[in-house]
């Protein structure tokens, strides 16, 4: 199946600092890639829509102020978690659907991100 | 608006034995994919089986198939002949058929396999 890589894997900062997390589509281009974010134990919640060229769509409840996200290309979507604070900490994965659906519409999904604020 | 139940937070069996995990989903749409995803503790998401909503039969992955039925709006994942590399959280979700849906997720439901 397709590759999606995310970077950094794991993050430590202070509160008030911002982060930004890379999602990376390798060898395949996509127009839509999502954000979801993951408490422990939890399911995994979307926050947004990425898509490229164009603003992200985010679900209610998710500051776009706060989190601000880039789809400047095909294969990349930033992530930038804003003046982090003790509760943003979090997992944060990102996914990604081929144009055409895929097989199965499948979409694929990054490695995650482990951000911890102190 | 489409939503994934899944009502086991936690289920316990033996090596060997099967196991199923329950899934509803709810939708009027009558185009959908249901999805079945593994997360084990490192929190990659590991895709296990796939089932449209015009699939006349039951999908099946090695060990893995998928009890659909669809009057009934449900996705049973069985995982035959559990193994320890099982234990794992396991998410059902669903999306549907048209170019930029997100995957909904179920809130999951935590397979711990013993010896």
């Amino acid at each position: 199946g397709a590759v999606v890589s995310q970077h950094p894997s794991r993050v430590i900062c202070k509160s008030g600092t911002s982060v930004k997390i890379e999602c990376r589509s390798l060898d395949f281009q996509a127009t839509t890639m999502f954000w979801y974010r993951q408490f422990p134990k939890q399911s995994l919640m979307l926050m947004a829509t990425s898509n490229e060229g164009s603003k992200a769509t985010y679900e209610q409840g998710v500051e776009k102020d706060k989190f601000l996200i880039n789809h400047a290309s095909l294969t990349l979507s930033t992530l930038t978690v804003t003046s982090a604070h003790p509760e943003d900490s979090s997992f944060y994965i990102c996914s990604a659907r081929q144009p055409s659906g895929g097989i199965h519409n499948e979409q694929f999904f990054g490695p995650g991100t482990r951000l911890t604020v102190l | 608006a489409q939503k994934i139940t899944q009502t086991q937070p936690g289920m316990f069996v033996q090596e060997k034995e099967a196991v199923t995990l329950d899934c509803t989903y709810d939708t009027s749409d009558p185009s959908y994919g249901l999805f079945w995803y593994k997360q084990p503790s490192s929190g990659e998401m590991i895709f296990l089986i796939y089932q449209g909503s015009y699939d006349q039969q039951n999908a099946t992955e090695g060990r893995y198939s998928l009890n659909f039925q669809k009057a009934r709006k449900s996705a049973n994942l069985v995982i035959s002949a559990s193994q320890l590399g099982d234990s794992a959280m396991y998410f059902c979700a669903m999306t549907l058929n048209q170019a930029g849906t997100a995957l909904i997720f179920g809130k999951g439901t935590t397979l711990s396999v013993s010896s």
